[in-house]
């Protein structure tokens, strides 16, 4: 298989617990994001990658997060004291730098609930 | 900042039927792609259609095909001969590319039913 995967795909954690997020992307992609979707809503920019290079990052990554891409491949999202409105789905996906109208392709999420 | 609202939280079809899902966005910008993203249940989000903002004419793709307003930034998509496979979430999504990123600007979704 060859499309976006995310590990794990459901984790309930108790509040103040740190978790941690793995997102695989397509291997020829050079680019990476995260997304934060709440309940009922779309999903939320929070930062991305150009290989190793975190890019941007939105203003609802607090300092409580922070996202790693170490070699160009795969990307970790950790929350650290995690808090209830932290529930959430967590989308990675990646594209491939060149072609402004290149797509991106999205993983299944990883849900996360903080009891 | 971009914004894009989709005002319709709900939509309901037979199979067979043709339905238009609405989608609106507000940005200053004149260089952007708009999106329509399909989210089926418990599974991972792919790409409907796209549209270049600098291009006239509407984007098509078999089923599916838009109505694009420039002026009146409105932004719809339409699905002919709606399917049972078509049930899902649909966000209208609005990027500003910025060397190809793929940074995402999403609606609030719109969750089509098909009944059979």
């Amino acid at each position: 298989d060859t499309g976006v995967s995310q590990d794990p795909r459901h984790k309930i954690t108790k509040r103040g617990q740190n978790v941690t997020f793995r997102c695989d992307p397509i291997s020829e992609h050079n680019r990476l994001y995260w997304y934060r979707q709440t309940l009922g809503q779309g999903p939320e920019f929070l930062t991305y990658f150009q290989n190793e290079a975190q890019l941007e990052k939105s203003r609802l990554l607090s300092d409580r997060f922070s996202a790693e891409r170490p070699k160009g491949s795969f990307s970790t999202l950790e929350i650290q004291r995690t808090e209830q409105g932290d529930s959430a789905m967590y989308l990675c996906a990646s594209s491939n730098y060149g072609a402004i109208d290149t797509e991106a392709f999205f993983g299944q999420g990883t849900r996360l609930t903080v009891v | 900042a971009q914004t894009v609202t989709q005002s319709q939280p709900e939509m309901s079809v037979q199979e067979a039927e043709t339905v238009t899902l609405s989608c609106t966005y507000d940005t200053s910008e004149s260089n952007y792609y708009l999106f329509w993203y399909k989210q089926p249940p418990s599974r991972q989000m792919i790409l409907v259609i796209r549209q270049e903002a600098y291009k006239q004419q509407n984007a098509t793709e078999n089923r599916f095909s838009v109505n694009f307003q420039k002026a009146a930034k409105s932004f719809s998509l339409k699905i002919s001969d709606s399917q049972l496979g078509d049930t899902a979430m649909y966000f209208c999504a609005f990027m500003k590319p910025i060397q190809g990123a793929q940074k995402l600007v999403f609606g609030q979704g719109t969750r089509l039913t098909i009944n059979p």
